[in-house]
């Protein structure tokens, strides 16, 4: 069984709409992180997060550690939102990284 | 700062050829890690580096080596290539985080290996 699980696995959305991805882990935690991949492309980190809720432009993320559980929200989303968002944590003391198998999301115009 | 730098982007073998897969970063990161990324699966990680000189297996690392000479660098070298060993390959780099602060990673823009 994967520590870290995402759903949706794939979502289709409008453009505009107010999406959310979820995230929830089965494991002690110092971090989660949200990063973003598009297709083709490389990885880059969104947000880490350790407790309570953090905004970036449209993308907001929050967590919630007694119920070891995440979520992204993008606000009036874009095509250029579209990509696969995958969550991961840091478990205890080390550095090492457990990944969900992501969300891939398609806006249409 | 260039950031994480992978080399080659792209790269076909036959299998029981061998071959190093590059990374770099200049951002004076202690920790290294390559993960490989297969479709269906998460990001799973290969081997790590805590600093020069010390190395340890993750979660897949048979039929892969890494050495970490210097801080800045980190190759991964496959031993004898097999077709299961097609993926994208990504290096990644953090800060050695604390217990309870964890640690931004910094992806290469990974390299595509297929092996034939």
């Amino acid at each position: 069984k994967n520590e870290v699980e995402q759903s949706p696995q794939n979502l289709t959305a409008q453009e505009g709409e107010f999406i959310t991805i979820n995230c929830s882990y089965s494991v002690g935690i110092s971090a989660l992180h949200w990063l973003q991949q598009h297709p083709g492309g490389g990885i880059v980190s969104l947000f880490m997060l350790s407790s309570g809720k953090k905004k970036h432009g449209r993308l907001i993320a929050t967590i919630n550690i007694q119920e070891k559980h995440s979520s992204l929200h993008i606000t009036a989303s874009h095509p250029r939102d579209s990509a696969v968002y995958i969550c991961a944590v840091n478990r205890g003391t080390g550095n090492q990284f457990y990944f969900g198998t992501g969300t891939s999301l398609t806006v249409i115009p | 700062n260039a950031g994480v730098t992978q080399t080659p982007k792209f790269q076909v073998l036959k299998t029981g050829q061998s071959m190093t897969l590059q990374c770099a970063q200049d951002m004076n990161h202690e920790y290294m890690s390559w993960y490989r990324q297969d479709p269906g699966m998460g990001l799973r990680l290969i081997h790590y580096s805590v600093g020069a000189g010390i190395t340890d297996q993750g979660e897949v690392p048979n039929g892969y080596n890494v050495s970490r000479s210097t801080t800045e660098d980190f190759p991964l070298r496959l031993l004898s290539a097999a077709p299961s060993q097609t993926s994208v390959y990504f290096c990644a780099s953090s800060r050695t985080g604390g217990r309870l602060a964890g640690a931004e990673q910094y992806f290469g823009p990974g390299t595509r290996l297929t092996v034939t």
